[in-house]
């Protein structure tokens, strides 16, 4: 079955930027998405398409793609921004949607 | 506002089925997909399948083809989500999402989700 893998845990100082990537080889054929999901609390979108932004997400969430690997960046990261960051994507055929393992942020 | 309220927490024994309620709020139910996925605690999100409430159809991932089941009632703008044969692994938050109709269900972004279900399986 396909799978996306994310890094298991990324760390940062407040105001550095935080780069989650997300690898599978159906991303060149399609999208993908990114989700904050904080303790408790259900998942939030916070990029979709690969590179946008649903409104009332901050800007210094941004996404970017190349071949195999979608990047989440977060720039000047925030202590509120400590949550865990899922991708999700398809398979090639589009048949079922797939989400990575999740990467946990930590903000020192 | 649009939201999604589902049901409350459900405690079934191993063999039990379990039915899920997702209600839309803020919108109508038809106008987009509905799609569900599970997190077991410390663990991922899992997806499990999508309905187009307009039309009934479904699709499921391989894992639950045999045992999940979901419906709708438009009427009171409801979908439902149903597994059987329930065993300790499905214990686990549920949720429903919404998702865009006019993308093909298994590749489209879901937003916003519901504040998931709790259930729990065990003897």
């Amino acid at each position: 079955s396909y799978e996306l893998t994310q890094p298991p845990s990324v760390s940062v100082s407040p105001g550095q930027t935080a780069r989650i990537t997300c690898s599978g080889d159906a991303l060149p054929k399609q999208h993908a998405y990114w989700y904050q999901q904080k303790p408790g609390q259900a998942p939030v979108l916070v990029i979709y398409k690969d590179i946008y932004s649903p409104s009332g997400i901050p800007e210094r969430f941004s996404g970017s793609s190349s071949g195999t690997t979608v990047t989440l960046t977060i720039s000047g990261v925030q202590a509120e921004d400590e949550a865990d960051y899922y991708c999700q994507s398809s398979d090639s055929s589009g048949t079922y949607a797939v989400f990575g393992g999740g990467t946990q942020l930590t903000v020192l | 506002q649009v939201q999604l309220v589902q049901s409350g927490a459900e405690l079934k024994r191993p063999g039990a089925s379990v039915k899920v309620s997702c209600k839309a709020s803020g919108y109508t139910l038809t106008d987009y997909n509905i799609n569900w996925v599970r997190q077991a605690t410390g663990q991922g999100l899992e997806w499990m399948g999508w309905m187009n409430p307009k039309s009934g159809d479904t699709g499921f991932a391989q894992k639950f083809q045999a045992r999940l089941t979901l419906t709708r009632d438009t009427s009171i703008g409801t979908a439902y989500m149903e597994l059987s044969s329930l065993r300790s692994e499905d214990t686990a938050v549920y949720f429903c999402a919404r998702a865009p109709r006019e993308i093909p269900p298994a590749i489209s972004w879901f937003d916003p989700w519901g504040q998931g279900t709790q259930v729990t399986v065990s003897s």
